[in-house]
């Protein structure tokens, strides 16, 4: 079954605009929670993650904030600029396993 | 280099023969994961090897997928018999330690069965 879903497949934002990117999970024993970006032809690069006991971290253009209760968070990218354009993928795990459940991804385009 | 590499880039075979997918992780990364994706999908957990414990093959879709890790570096994963479906890309990951670690993947290996 899909733990983790990203229910739009595409993004389209205009530079300088904010991205934003949703994410929902159904396991309640995730607690580590990722996002990752892709371009084609190459394997995905860590963005920023966060820890089930924060609700919000921020690095640079990068915000990822985590509503618990909701099972719910999102990715925004503000200012967006074209080099953001890739597919986006989130992630969760448990402090039990190490594997990550992946999200089938956001494909982000962000015009001039 | 300081990332994790993997071999070949690309594998084209047949229908029925067996193929060796090579991943090198970081230096001093104890943790290493197979994943693949196939067209159009997100990314598959496959196989999880962390320092001397038992490896955590809950994620290999049948038996004629397995994969090994020498010497707690290197990993092999095996295809035998490989089928239509297997094509995918083939990523692999390692972390510092394990969960709750951020897991940094290669460029994957793009298979292709005829």
């Amino acid at each position: 079954d899909q733990q983790v879903k990203q229910n739009s497949p595409s993004l389209s934002v205009q530079e300088g605009r904010i991205s934003i990117l949703n994410c929902d999970y159904t396991n309640s024993m995730f607690d580590y929670f990722l996002w990752y970006k892709k371009y084609p032809a190459e394997g995905p690069t860590f963005l920023i993650s966060i820890s089930s006991i924060k609700d919000k971290n921020e690095d640079g253009r990068f915000t990822v904030f985590l509503n618990k209760s909701a099972k719910h968070l999102s990715l925004h990218i503000v200012p967006s600029q074209p080099g953001d354009s890739a597919v986006y993928f989130c992630a969760a795990s448990s402090n039990s396993w190490g594997k990550l459940q992946f999200g089938a991804g956001t494909q982000v385009v962000v015009t001039p | 280099g300081a990332g994790v590499s993997q071999s070949p880039s690309n594998k084209v075979t047949e229908k029925g023969k067996d193929v060796e997918l090579r991943c090198d992780p970081i230096s001093g990364h104890t943790a290493l994961y197979w994943y693949r994706q196939s067209l159009g999908q997100g990314l598959e957990f496959l196989i999880y090897f962390q320092g001397n414990s038992a490896p955590d093959k809950s994620g290999l879709p049948s038996d004629r997928f397995s994969a090994e890790r020498t010497g707690g570096s290197v990993s092999t994963l095996t295809i035998q018999r490989t089928q239509q479906e297997d094509s995918a890309v083939y990523l692999c990951a390692s972390s510092l330690r394990g969960s709750q670690e951020t897991q940094y993947f290669g460029p994957g290996t793009r298979l292709l069965v005829l």
